[in-house]
C-alpha cells in the first residue's frame, strides 16, 4: 500500500467551477500536510500547508485535513484557466529541515475556459 | 520569496557518460537540500537527503555510486548520475530548505533537469 493515494485524474471543468481535490494516507503520525501545484516540466511550488486536522483558507485555495478519516482535500473556487497544472498532495512526519515530504501521484487538472 | 536554480535544464548524452546537476540556492543558504527524481505521470521520489559538509543519506533501493551528491556549500548541491543508461532518464527536481524558528520548515523547489540518455 502507497504511503500517500491520489487519483491521478485527468480532471476537467469548465472555468468558474468549484475543483475538489483529495488524497488518502495510511500512517497517523504525519503531522503536516501539503498541497503543491506542479506546471508541466516546472517544479512544484507550494500552495498551501496545514498542521494536524482543520481547515486552512487562502484567496480561492482551501485546505482540509480530518486525521480521524486519514483524508485531505483541496477546495478550489472560481476555477480559471491559469490553475490548470498538477497538484501534488505531500505530507510528513514533522516540520523539521530534515523531514522528507511524501507526495501524492498527483492529479492533472485542466479548467477550460 | 525564495528560489532555487538548477542548471542545465535539459541534457541528452550517449549511454555510458556521466552527467553533473548543479542546484543552487539564490538568496537564501540551505542547510538541507534534496534531491528527487520523477518519471511520467508518477509523483516525486526521493533519492537523497543531503547536509552540507557531511555525506549524504539516501534512500531504500538508490543506489549512492551511481548517484553521486556533493553538498559542498550552504548554496550548492550537486548530482552526478554516473555512466547514465537510458533507465537513467528522467526528470530530476532538487530543492533547499533553511532550518528556522518556526514548526515548518518550507521546501522550495528547482524547475528540474530533464536527463535524457541515449
Amino acid at each position: 500500500q502507497k504511503e500517500v493515494e491520489q487519483d491521478p485524474g485527468p480532471l476537467s471543468v469548465p472555468e468558474g467551477a468549484i475543483v475538489s481535490l483529495n488524497c488518502t494516507y495510511s500512517n497517523s503520525a504525519f503531522q503536516y500536510f501539503m498541497w503543491y501545484r506542479q506546471y508541466s516540466r516546472k517544479g512544484p511550488e507550494l500552495l498551501m500547508y496545514t498542521y494536524s486536522s482543520g481547515n486552512k483558507e487562502d484567496g480561492r485555495f482551501t485546505a482540509q485535513v480530518d486525521k480521524s478519516s486519514k483524508y485531505i482535500s483541496l477546495f478550489i473556487r472560481d476555477s480559471q484557466p491559469s490553475d490548470s497544472a498538477t497538484y501534488l498532495c505531500a505530507t510528513t512526519l514533522g516540520g523539521g529541515a530534515t523531514n522528507k515530504l511524501i507526495f501524492g501521484t498527483g492529479t492533472l487538472l485542466a479548467v477550460q475556459p | 520569496g525564495a528560489v532555487v536554480s538548477q542548471h542545465p535544464s535539459w541534457v541528452i548524452c550517449k549511454s555510458g557518460t556521466s552527467v553533473k546537476i548543479e542546484c543552487r540556492s539564490l538568496d537564501f543558504q540551505a542547510t538541507t537540500m534534496f534531491w528527487y527524481r520523477q518519471f511520467p505521470k508518477q509523483s516525486l521520489m526521493l533519492m537523497a537527503t543531503s547536509n552540507e559538509g557531511s555525506k549524504a543519506t539516501y534512500e531504500q533501493g538508490v543506489e549512492k555510486d551511481k548517484f553521486l551528491i556533493n553538498h559542498a556549500s550552504l548554496t550548492l548541491s550537486t548530482l552526478t548520475v554516473t555512466s547514465a543508461h537510458p533507465e537513467d532518464s528522467s526528470f530530476y527536481i532538487c530543492s533547499a530548505r533553511v532550518a528556522g524558528p518556526t514548526s515548518y520548515n518550507e521546501q522550495f523547489f528547482g524547475p528540474g533537469t530533464r536527463l535524457t540518455v541515449l
